[in-house]
């Protein structure tokens, strides 16, 4: 199993400029979540997707639209890139059980964005 | 709401000392907690988590945690720290709507 994928690894976007953050699961599981990471702020978190069908803002959430395409993948869109978008940007993902319980969430490698 | 603490933001340790790296949390209900490793250049992977069974948690790469209730604290020891351990490691409790709530995280240096 290849767990959690993230594409690209890196991106460089001058201000203004699109581009989306593709993310990629094949633990069947069913909730997945976008993360920013900058120096001395932890992870914060943008958008999540508790179950196929359903999104909701995080965090930190302006800026950014997410789609979540089918149970396997999650994208992340930065319509007009600013540069205090620069950051890298994890996704992750969980088994969401309806017992009342929490699994833990495993995260892909990341991919760093920088915005001129 | 459900926060996370790390007092330090840096610990530097000799090899073969002990690590220790606190962690304080805030919750309103029973807490699910964490505690991730990042390597450089890499995403987190999780260490170990408590889930309100027993206490004391271990983890991978010989850490562990123990959770007090009366101290609001899930603090990460190992006996005898490595060189590999070099790392950031954050603490992490489950939020509202099975999101987690990550504290600023802790970057750890052993020393040779």
């Amino acid at each position: 199993n290849a767990g959690v994928t993230q594409t690209p690894k890196f991106q460089v976007l001058k201000t203004g400029q699109s581009m989306t953050l593709q993310c990629a699961q094949d633990m069947n599981h069913n909730s997945m979540y976008w993360y920013r990471q900058d120096p001395g702020m932890g992870l914060r978190l943008i958008y999540y997707s508790a179950s196929e069908g359903t999104t909701d803002k995080g965090e930190v959430p302006n800026g950014y639209n997410v789609s979540r395409l089918n149970k396997r993948e999650f994208s992340l869109r930065l319509e007009s890139a600013a540069p205090s978008q620069t950051s890298v940007y994890f996704c992750a993902s969980s088994f969401r059980t309806s017992g009342g319980g929490y699994n833990e969430q495993f995260f892909g490698p990341g991919t760093r964005l920088t915005v001129l | 709401a459900q926060s996370v603490t790390q007092l330090g933001s840096h610990v530097s340790v000799s090899e073969g000392a002990l690590v220790l790296l606190r962690c304080n949390y805030s919750s309103s209900v029973p807490p699910y907690l964490f505690w991730y490793v990042q390597y450089p250049n890499q995403g987190l992977q999780l260490l170990l988590k408590y889930t309100s069974a027993a206490t004391l948690v271990k983890g991978i790469n010989g850490f562990e945690a123990e959770f007090k209730k009366s101290e609001t604290s899930f603090h990460l020891t190992k006996p005898s720290a490595h060189m590999s351990d070099a790392a950031e490691y954050f603490c992490a409790v489950k939020g509202s709507n099975y999101k987690l709530t990550f504290g600023k995280g802790t970057l750890l240096t052993v020393n040779p």
